[in-house]
């Protein structure tokens, strides 16, 4: 079946550091790869996306690559600050007509410290 | 422009009570969604709306959970009876087009905060 997996939080780094959030999933077909965000008492941003094989979304520092041959969509930023703390979500949207199309991690929780 | 609107953002109701849940999306926008997300999870889709029909509603435990949006507007999602285990946030989130899989960026709401005692 369709799966995202996350690696376990919480992550906590110094300001400036460099991120790492790990994400890789199972899909039939050909699924479109998302990287949401959720800040204290707000509702889920998309983050970033990419919707095909080797393409890189990005956005706000932040860079992820659709990686087909390692099934991967990593969360990348060179440096955090503390206003990055926030909970991310990978998240996958399979093709239409394979039932339950939209698949989200369980998130990782990143406290930025200064 | 207003985001996705929902309410109550929390509610507290004793077991075999029923309630229901608000929401309204982004104008324009003809698909809606509603999500569940436990404790320390991510969202598990409920039911997805393109205008006022239901065409995903495999994961609604249809037995106490119903939904409507009427006029592919707003929507509600009721619970009767609820159960202990359906304390969560409840997500609403739309998105433009629903048919363009991979293109469309869902836009969620704040969410209903559920206990259930």
């Amino acid at each position: 079946g369709n799966s995202v997996t996350q690696m376990e939080g919480p992550v906590t780094l110094s300001e400036e550091a460099f991120l790492t959030i790990n994400c890789t999933y199972t899909a039939t077909g050909y699924p479109s790869l998302f990287w949401y965000v959720q800040y204290p008492g707000e509702g889920l941003q998309l983050l970033l996306k990419a919707t095909k094989a080797d393409d890189k979304g990005s956005n706000k520092g932040f860079e992820a690559t659709y990686r087909k041959e390692t099934t991967s969509f990593h969360l990348e930023k060179g440096s955090v600050q503390v206003s990055d703390s926030a909970v991310y979500f990978c998240a996958l949207i399979t093709e239409p007509n394979t039932g339950n199309q939209f698949y989200f991690g369980t998130g990782t929780s990143l406290t930025v410290i200064p | 422009e207003a985001g996705v609107v929902q309410s109550p953002r929390y509610k507290i109701i004793e077991k075999k009570q029923p309630v229901a849940f608000w929401c309204n999306p982004i104008s324009g926008h003809n698909t809606l969604y509603w999500y569940r997300q436990n404790l320390g999870q991510g969202p598990e889709l409920l039911i997805r709306y393109e205008n006022e029909e239901a065409v995903d509603d495999s994961q609604l435990p249809k037995d106490r959970f119903s939904a409507e949006r009427l006029k592919g507007v707003d929507s509600t999602l009721k619970i009767q009876p609820a159960e202990l285990g359906d304390s969560a946030v409840y997500l609403c989130a739309s998105s433009l087009v629903g048919g363009a899989w991979g293109t469309d960026t869902q836009y969620f709401g704040p969410g209903t905060r559920l206990t259930v005692l």
